[in-house]
């Protein structure tokens, strides 16, 4: 079993709609989330962070965590073809950016 | 403000030979960290300095691997003899602080893509 798993998509999605991205982890004492943008060629670019249980909101973007299900989702609203990337999931044992363990990330197409 | 710099972007060299990647962190930045990705893979940690010290190598694969930070500043990694498994690209990030909170947070650089033929 892979330590952090995501969906390789593509996921598709029309401009305007809510991208929904998942992500589980299998190491229950995990401490940090992480969820990364990168476009083709880029580097990883980190867009939202999350340590407690429930949902974190920052513009178009809402992250969420259940740690009993060692779940953690990312929610794009208002999709625009500029958010097609891949978004990749990280996790730490750690309260910061110690050893992060990626996912192999899911690649996001918003059509116009 | 320049941002996290590798060099080369891409290297092509043959099995057994040497390469030697170079990572230039955001000025300041006393955490540097090196990752790769291989084909088909998620990207993995290498290892951690803090400043000029080695404060995490266990994701080293091999001990034809070898990082240095000299004086705390750039950073080099060196594989040595390559072997084809060692394709992929390898990214180096930095922060200030290892710790995150609001205002610090981890830089990644676009990577150098090495293939061993």
């Amino acid at each position: 079993q892979k330590e952090v798993e995501q969906n390789s998509g593509p996921l598709s999605v029309p401009e305007g709609a809510i991208a929904s991205l998942n992500c589980t982890y299998s190491d229950r004492v995990s401490q940090s989330f992480f969820w990364y943008r990168q476009y083709s060629g880029k580097s990883p670019e980190l867009i939202m962070s999350i340590y407690s249980n429930g949902d974190k909101e920052d513009g178009r973007f809402t992250a969420q965590l259940n740690k009993a299900s060692q779940y953690v989702s990312l929610l794009i609203r208002d999709s625009q073809p500029s958010d097609s990337a891949t978004y990749l999931c990280a996790v730490t044992l750690n309260t910061g950016f110690q050893k992060l363990v990626f996912g192999t990330g899911t690649r996001l197409l918003v059509s116009p | 403000e320049a941002g996290v710099t590798q060099f080369p972007s891409h290297s092509v060299i043959e099995k057994g030979q040497t390469v030697t990647l170079r990572c230039d962190p955001i000025s300041g930045h006393d955490n540097l960290y090196w990752y790769r990705r291989v084909m088909g893979k998620e990207i993995k940690f290498l290892l951690h300095f803090v400043k000029e010290s080695k404060q995490d190598e266990s994701g080293m694969p091999n001990n034809r691997f070898l990082a240095e930070r000299t004086g705390g500043t750039y950073s080099t990694l060196k594989v040595q003899p390559a072997e084809l498994e060692d394709s992929g690209v390898y990214f180096c990030a930095s922060s200030q602080d290892d710790r995150y909170y609001s205002g610090n947070t981890i830089y990644f650089g676009e990577g150098s893509w090495l293939t061993v033929v």
